[in-house]
């Protein structure tokens, strides 16, 4: 089974802080997301990378950077955290031609 | 572009009760669609998936066929049971190389004792 492991389950910051959410998988898959999970919203895509060094911009990238720099980690970044970007950010992985996406745990980051 | 409507929630009910949760889409081609489930404190787990139009996706008692004249993906279970209480989340995937994911708002099923 893939697993895809996040750094923290719960992160508390202050506003103004930069933050690093980090998110590892263990079966060598080309493509990673990051979502993020609020009520009455969903998941909606921040953004995802299909390779090393690679990144492409999702729905609501407003606020975040992410870096890949190897392929079986993906960090996302939060440079100057806000306290609406409190929220529970999940991170996923999926092979070329895979069925499906496999997800993390989910950090639930609450900025104060 | 592509999104995905489903029920709103909550729903309770009671155990060994049916339960549909109803999810419509609108994608360009002919998307992939997908029910993921969230119990309590973890992430999302995939529960069932369905490739092409008719496909019946199944797994723990739960049902979706793809129906493409209806573009929609109900999900299905004839008997509920208390473990079942989670948050289900109907999706899809449009296909292209980029694998991306879009979800409805997700639904909450409580289910009492």
């Amino acid at each position: 089974d893939v697993k895809v492991t996040q750094s923290s389950r719960y992160l508390v910051k202050r506003t103004g802080e930069k933050v690093f959410l980090e998110c590892v998988q263990d079966m060598d898959h080309e493509n990673m997301f990051w979502y993020r999970q609020d009520p009455g919203l969903g998941l909606r895509l921040i953004y995802f990378s299909y390779d090393v060094k690679m990144k492409e911009k999702g729905d609501i990238p407003e606020g975040y950077s992410v870096s890949r720099e190897k392929k079986e980690r993906f960090s996302l970044i939060l440079e100057s955290a806000s306290t609406n970007q409190t929220s529970m950010y999940l991170c996923a992985a999926r092979r070329n031609g895979g069925a499906f996406s496999y997800f993390g745990p989910g950090t639930r980051l609450t900025v104060t | 572009g592509d999104s995905v409507t489903q029920m709103e929630g909550p729903v309770t009910l009671s155990e060994e009760a049916f339960l549909t949760i109803n999810c419509t889409y609108t994608a360009t081609g002919y998307p992939s669609l997908f029910w993921y489930v969230q119990y309590p404190g973890e992430g999302l787990q995939l529960l069932l998936k369905a490739t092409k139009a008719d496909d019946k996706g199944s797994n723990k008692g739960f049902e979706a066929t793809y129906r493409k004249e209806t573009t929609s993906f109900h999900l299905e279970k004839g008997s509920v049971q208390v473990s079942d209480s989670a948050v289900y989340f109907c999706a899809l995937d449009s296909g292209g190389s980029n694998y991306k994911l879009t979800f409805g708002k997700g639904t909450l099923l409580t289910v009492n004792p």
